[in-house]
């Protein structure tokens, strides 16, 4: 089954910019979506289909897709953003079509 | 507001079964599809399987072939997840979570999940 891989923390001063990584083979070829997931809660979605944001998500979480990395960036960090972050595919020729990324754990410093 | 309201924790024995339900409410049930997500203690999102709300198909990841069921109950917009012969590596938190129609839209992303049900597995 496809494989999404994501670097296991990144950490970050306040007011700075994080960027997320996924990596998968030709994953520019997919949509790629982001959840982020605080302690105790349920995932929330924050950017679908490569870089679209669902309402009232902030402006400062994007995404980028290309080649074989998809990114999340996340401008401006606040102390709000500390959380686990994981990429998602739906790999429509596969038996096991959802896919998540190892997930990213983004510590704010 | 779409809310999916999940039942709550479980403590089992290993071999036995559990079965989690998934209420929706504030959009048409039939509309989308529901899926299953499981998150083990410290570990990441597992995706287990999907049913269509609809007409009741459902497709399981290969690992749970043989021991998941999804069923769902239209009169009450509630979808159900039963995972048998438990063992304890099935401790985890289980969640539902909406998508559009797998078969046609354009990428498929999950925009609502329920709060999550903790099942635990011990002797």
């Amino acid at each position: 089954s496809y494989v999404l891989t994501q670097p296991p923390s990144v950490s970050v001063a306040p007011g700075q910019t994080a960027r997320i990584t996924c990596g998968g083979n030709n994953i520019g070829s997919k949509s790629v979506h982001w959840y982020q997931q605080k302690p105790g809660q349920a995932p929330v979605l924050v950017v679908y289909d490569d870089s679209d944001r669902p309402s009232g998500i902030p402006e400062r979480f994007s995404g980028s897709n290309s080649g074989n990395t998809a990114t999340l960036t996340i401008s401006r960090v606040e102390a709000g953003d500390e959380a686990d972050y994981y990429c998602q595919v739906w790999d429509s020729s596969s038996d096991h079509p959802g896919v998540f990324g190892t997930g990213t754990k983004v510590t704010v410093l | 507001q779409v809310q999916l309201v999940q039942s709550g924790a479980e403590v089992k024995k290993p071999g036995a079964s559990v079965k989690v339900s998934c209420k929706a409410s504030g959009y048409t049930f039939t509309s989308y599809y529901m899926h299953w997500v499981r998150q083990a203690p410290g570990q990441g999102l597992e995706w287990m399987g999907i049913i269509n709300p609809s007409g009741g198909s459902t497709s399981y990841a290969q690992k749970f072939q043989g021991r998941v069921t999804m069923t769902r109950d239209t009169s009450t917009s509630t979808v159900y997840m039963e995972l048998s012969s438990l063992r304890s590596e099935d401790t985890a938190v289980y969640y539902c979570a909406r998508s559009q129609n797998v078969d046609t839209a354009m990428s498929v992303h999950f925009d609502y999940w329920g709060q999550g049900t903790l099942v635990t597995v011990s002797s």
